[in-house]
């Protein structure tokens, strides 16, 4: 069955630090991986996605992230984080291709002035 | 800007209510889902829909049950609200006909506590 890892819950960086959050897929197949962010009290909403080509796509915000195939996994990364970054984070595949996402637990992320 | 829309957004409710949390989008979209959040866990589907008279059940068993008579409307009712419903549900559409496989845009949730 497919499944999606966050391996770190919580997450806390000082504004202008680098940041990388984890994400490993188990799947048979190449997934289409997702990353979304949930802002305290409000929606998810897409930073940026993976289908083919090249591995490193960048997405709004200033995220990026890279696929690798050797490590499952499908990192997002930002060179410098804002306060405004602070928020929660979740990685996800597509299942059966008909739209429906399995989600990881998701990783929060706190910004320290 | 997504326009999807979740009433209510809290919600507390005593056990054997029944309850209905509204979900409304204003984009055309074809397909919509049900997603149930607890902290730390991840989302779980646990309805979803590609059209007018189409229900499916997700991939996590739920006693709630939706329907789909409008396109732009998907409500979730619980027939008899427990405690083990408190949780935070979201709802999300996508259009199926841009091919954009999983983007989906979410609604702010509706938080549920049945005391």
């Amino acid at each position: 069955a497919q499944s999606v890892t966050q391996p770190d819950i919580h997450i806390t960086v000082s504004e202008g630090a680098s940041l990388e959050l984890r994400c490993n897929y188990s799947y048979g197949a190449t997934p289409y991986l997702f990353w979304y962010v949930q802002s305290p009290g409000q929606g998810l909403q897409l930073l940026l996605k993976y289908f083919s080509g090249d591995t490193l796509v960048q997405g709004i915000k200033g995220f990026e992230a890279e696929f690798k195939r050797s490590q499952s996994s499908f990192n997002l990364r930002k060179p410098s984080v804002h306060w405004s970054d602070a928020a929660e984070y979740f990685c996800a595949v597509v299942w059966g291709g008909y739209n429906k996402l399995i989600f990881g637990a998701g990783t929060r992320l706190a910004v320290h002035p | 800007e997504a326009d999807i829309y979740q009433t209510p957004r809290y919600l507390v409710i005593g056990t054997g209510k029944k309850i209905t949390l509204e979900c409304s989008q204003t984009m055309g979209h074809d397909k919509m889902y049900w997603y149930q959040q607890d902290p730390g866990m991840e989302l779980h589907l646990i309805h979803y829909s590609y059209g007018v008279n189409s229900t499916e059940k997700g991939d996590l068993s739920s006693e709630s049950t939706v329907s789909r008579i409008r396109t732009e409307h998907f409500p979730l009712t619980l027939e008899s609200a427990r405690p083990s419903h408190t949780s935070q549900y979201l709802c999300a559409s996508s259009d199926r006909d841009t091919g954009e496989i999983g983007e989906l845009f979410f609604g702010e949730g509706s938080r549920l506590t049945v005391l």
